[in-house]
């Protein structure tokens, strides 16, 4: 099974602050004939589903802002928030789709500090 | 733009079964471009994919293996819908569900219901 894990599970970042989020996979989650990584992060804000904000580990969503980047390959992964914004508060999380038992990490929410 | 609406109780009793529907407008549930996902979501499991339908030829089903068996995902083409059912429910079952579609093309979840909080309790 693909375990994938964040950290740290929770975070406090000032206003116009920069926020990271790592990831790690259990397993690579390269995929060599493509050279993919299987790797998404979505937002998830209280009583909503979760929204897309990455996928192909660094590929914004259609109409995510560019202060949300993200970067990584293999094993290790990162979500950056360039800018903190009063609208990012959230849980955050990263999914692997290399294997279609899709596994996502526990979550990291962000406050504001 | 695709909407997923859910729909189903909110309360089961231990023993029974957990039933949800998945209606899907602005796309087809048994077309090309997607599949069509069940999750739940609890403090103690956070989010955990329960399994899929899609077709392609014909119909594939895949479930997550901690809840093989005790699972069924069925499409409904003359509703354009799916649905879920989880058997033999337990206080551990209760959770947020969500319906999803999986994109084939660009290989994201892209659309999800909006969550049914699904409480088993007697």
């Amino acid at each position: 099974d693909f375990v994938v894990t964040q950290s740290p599970d929770s975070l406090a970042v000032s206003l116009g602050e920069r926020a990271t989020i790592n990831c790690k996979s259990s397993l690579s989650l390269l995929y060599n004939s493509n050279n993919k990584n299987y790797l998404a992060w979505y937002q998830q804000k209280p009583g909503q589903p979760p929204k897309l904000l990455i996928h192909w580990a660094s590929v914004r969503a259609s109409g995510v802002p560019d202060r949300f980047s993200g970067s990584g390959s293999g094993t290790d992964f990162t979500l950056t928030i360039s800018s903190l914004q009063a609208e990012d508060v959230a849980v955050y999380y990263c999914q692997q789709y290399y294997s279609t038992a899709y596994t996502f990490g526990q979550g990291t929410k962000l406050e504001i500090k | 733009q695709v909407q997923l609406q859910q729909s189903g109780p909110g309360l089961v009793k231990p023993s029974q079964t957990l039933s949800l529907t998945c209606a899907i407008s602005g796309d087809s549930v048994s077309g090309k471009s997607a599949a069509w996902n069940w999750f739940r979501q609890s403090p103690s499991r956070g989010l955990e994919w329960l399994g899929r339908t899609y077709y392609s030829s014909r119909w594939f089903t895949d479930y997550a293996v901690s809840v093989k068996g005790r699972i069924t995902i069925n499409p409904d083409t003359s509703r354009n819908q799916f649905s879920l059912e989880v058997n033999s429910v337990t206080p551990a079952d209760t959770a947020v569900y969500y319906c999803a579609r999986w994109g084939w093309e660009l290989q994201t979840f892209d659309y999800w219901g909006q969550g049914t909080q699904v409480i088993v309790s007697s």
